[in-house]
């Protein structure tokens, strides 16, 4: 089945560690987006990428770093300059579709926990 | 100003009521615009496009408003199933996905 898959669901990280999120996707989507949403709160995005080799900063991207090597794929390491990491992390891919705009598809998300 | 307002609530109806949510944008290029769904805890998923004409599916209607630059939602006869989060998307000129903070809905016995 075509889909977005993020891994792990479920992550614990000790203070001063870098942690990668993982990001798939197999619909050939161009445009792959990471959010970021605390409880209670919206979804705010981090980084963006709508083509290979490419990516741009959202709005809260200090503490992260994102590459895009391949279409399918869009890590997310959050680092040990991201002060509150805790929060649940959203993946998302689109492509722009005739006549019908650019509808994302979101993985499940992971939790992210610091110890 | 954010770029993708919503009232966050919560709307707090009883079953079969009718509901409307209002989300305002500023970028006047704004090209693509969506409604999506989110339980607690879970991922979002599209509840329906936008479109200028508006559409409609089932007990659900929305609308675009171009000039005033906002979309709304409506849903008639709630169900309790409804109860969720709902969120606005808007994408720009460049199909950048913006989402609104969410509005979240609960709807009671």
């Amino acid at each position: 089945d075509g889909g977005i898959t993020q891994s792990p669901k479920y992550l614990f990280r000790k203070e001063g560690q870098n942690v990668t999120l993982s990001c798939e996707q197999n619909l050939n989507h161009d445009a792959m987006y990471w959010y970021r949403q605390d409880p209670g709160q919206g979804l705010r995005l981090i980084y963006y990428s709508q083509i290979v080799n490419d990516f741009q900063k959202g709005d809260i991207a200090e503490g992260y770093s994102v590459s895009r090597e391949k279409k399918e794929s869009f890590p997310l390491t959050v680092t040990s300059a991201q002060k509150n990491p805790t929060a649940f992390y959203l993946c998302a891919s689109s492509s722009p579709r005739q006549g019908a705009g650019t509808e994302a598809f979101f993985g499940q998300g992971t939790r992210l926990t610091v110890v | 100003r954010k770029e993708v307002e919503q009232d966050p609530g919560p709307f707090n109806v009883p079953e079969g009521a009718t509901v409307a949510f209002n989300c305002t944008y500023s970028n006047s290029a704004s090209q693509s615009f969506f409604w999506y769904r989110q339980d607690c805890r879970k991922e979002p998923k599209l509840l329906m496009s936008v479109y200028s004409s508006g559409n409609e599916d089932g007990r659900f209607t929305a609308q675009l408003n171009r000039a005033s630059q906002y979309i709304s939602l409506l849903i008639r006869d709630s169900k309790l199933s409804d109860s969720a989060t709902y969120l606005c998307v808007v994408a720009d000129n460049t199909d950048k996905l913006i989402f609104g903070t969410g509005t979240r809905l609960q709807v009671f016995p």
